[in-house]
């Protein structure tokens, strides 16, 4: 099974503030990645595909990139609502898909 | 707009037995495979179980093979999660989830509450 390894576990920034969220596989996974948000008591929401691929109403201030075993999650401008934890999926090698044991983001 | 509704979680006892329900809507049922998804308390996301579109192929989690059976009725455009000899460790919310354009998961259900104790 590909394991992933995100990084920090947690992080506390400030309103504006550019923050980056790394997810490392433990083999190439081919940009078959996707980041999804989740807030307290909340579903987990998609936002990102193919690593890269904004899912359609998400703002555009959430990006990201990478390649091969790599991959980062970009928020640019750090809003109030962007609270919560974030996860990236791998759904290169499936079954089984797996998940990052998640990023928790605390908003100043 | 596309919905996922779950229902069917509770109390159940160690060895006892649950079936979860995901009412699908705003989409055509038929042509989508569908994830179970579960998260234990204040922990991470753990990939369950999916069917796909037709039918003919069930995948499951070492965690849960064996004791846990996935079905669709596409004439009730609902996914049923068969969970059976159920343990402590199987306690979480469990989520349902369409599968996207390619295989991420996209949308999620609310969730439902699976509490196993004796």
């Amino acid at each position: 099974d590909i394991q992933l390894t995100q990084s920090p576990s947690s992080l506390s920034a400030s309103v504006g503030d550019r923050v980056t969220i790394t997810c490392r596989a433990s083999q190439g996974i081919s940009n078959s990645l996707a980041w999804y948000h989740q807030k307290p008591g909340k579903a987990p929401k998609l936002l990102l595909y193919a690593a890269s691929r904004l899912q359609s109403g998400v703002p555009s201030r959430f990006s990201g990139g990478g390649a091969g075993t790599d991959y980062t999650l970009t928020i640019n401008s750090l809003q109030p609502e962007d609270f919560g934890t974030f996860y990236c999926q791998q759904y290169y090698d499936i079954p089984p898909w797996t998940f990052g044991q998640g990023t928790k983001v605390e908003v100043k | 707009q596309v919905q996922l509704v779950e229902s069917g979680g509770g109390v159940v006892q160690p060895g006892g037995s649950l079936r979860l329900s995901c009412a699908a809507s705003g989409f055509i049922f038929s042509n989508y495979a569908m994830h179970w998804v579960r998260q234990s308390p204040g922990k991470g996301l753990e990939w369950v179980a999916v069917l796909s579109y037709d039918g003919s192929g069930k995948y499951y989690a070492d965690s849960v093979r064996g004791r846990f059976s996935i079905s669709r009725d596409d004439s009730m455009n609902t996914s049923y999660l068969q969970m059976d000899s159920l343990s402590v460790e199987d306690t979480a919310i469990y989520y349902c989830a369409r599968k996207g354009r390619d295989n991420y998961f996209d949308p999620w259900g609310q969730g439902t509450l699976v509490t196993v104790s004796s």
